[in-house]
């Protein structure tokens, strides 16, 4: 079974504005770790943010944040006033206890000037 | 710079050959992994290494080994490569694999094609 679903393939959004990126999660574990990484066209992985499943906060990093919803096992990725460097490949992971890190298939999203 | 090197960068490769893909990092991180990159599934996991001298099997392991004789070397071998093993292949290294919230970092990834 999917342990990580982003159920949109690609994601427009004007550039300044804020976007959402989707992300939900199948897991029986209490503890698990939420990631979340950039893949530009040139194709390396970038750590964007990371959010514990005992962290009471959402997790924030400059422009990126997590809207962290526990009961409905999602972990969404806001990216706030959006820049053209933004473009890219967005992949959300969620590691289990001392599990393996499962990926989701990703979204792309291009910011449009 | 700190960081975890791919090689090669690309390759392009008759099928039944045998091909290593090297991965080493100077960020003295105990666990390393290899994962495959296809378009519409994300990444899935190969193998992985906890430590030096240990390996385990990840989500897709048939057709490939890996070897961890150091903690900066994690060698991924294809014995005779056959056309679904075309790819993007990314090495990754994190501090601990216990630790769950240990972010891993990759290398730039090594494009495989198998003809």
């Amino acid at each position: 079974a999917q342990k990580i679903t982003q159920t949109q393939p690609g994601m427009f959004v004007q550039e300044k504005e804020a976007v959402t990126l989707d992300c939900t999660y199948d897991t029986s574990d209490q503890s698990y770790g939420l990631f979340w990484y950039k893949q530009p066209s040139s194709g390396e992985m970038i750590f964007l943010i990371y959010q514990g499943s005992y962290d009471e906060q959402n997790a924030t990093e400059g422009r990126y944040s997590l809207n962290f919803q526990k009961a409905r096992k999602s972990a969404n990725l806001v990216i706030s006033a959006s820049q053209l460097g933004d473009s890219a490949m967005y992949f959300c992971a969620m590691r289990e206890g001392r599990g393996d890190m499962r990926f989701g298939a990703g979204t792309r999203l291009t910011v449009k000037p | 710079i700190a960081g975890i090197t791919q090689a090669p960068t690309s390759q392009i490769l008759a099928a039944g050959r045998r091909m290593t893909l090297r991965c080493t990092q100077d960020m003295r991180h105990n666990a390393m992994y290899w994962y495959r990159q296809d378009l519409g599934l994300g990444l899935r996991l190969i193998h992985y290494s906890n430590t030096a001298g240990t390996t385990g099997k990840g989500e897709v392991p048939d057709g490939y080994s890996v070897s961890r004789a150091n903690t900066d070397d994690f060698p991924l071998t294809l014995a005779s490569a056959v056309p679904s093993q075309t790819s993007v292949y990314f090495c990754a290294s994190s501090d601990s694999k216990g630790r769950r919230d240990q972010p891993q970092h990759f290398g730039d990834g090594t494009r495989l094609s198998i003809l």
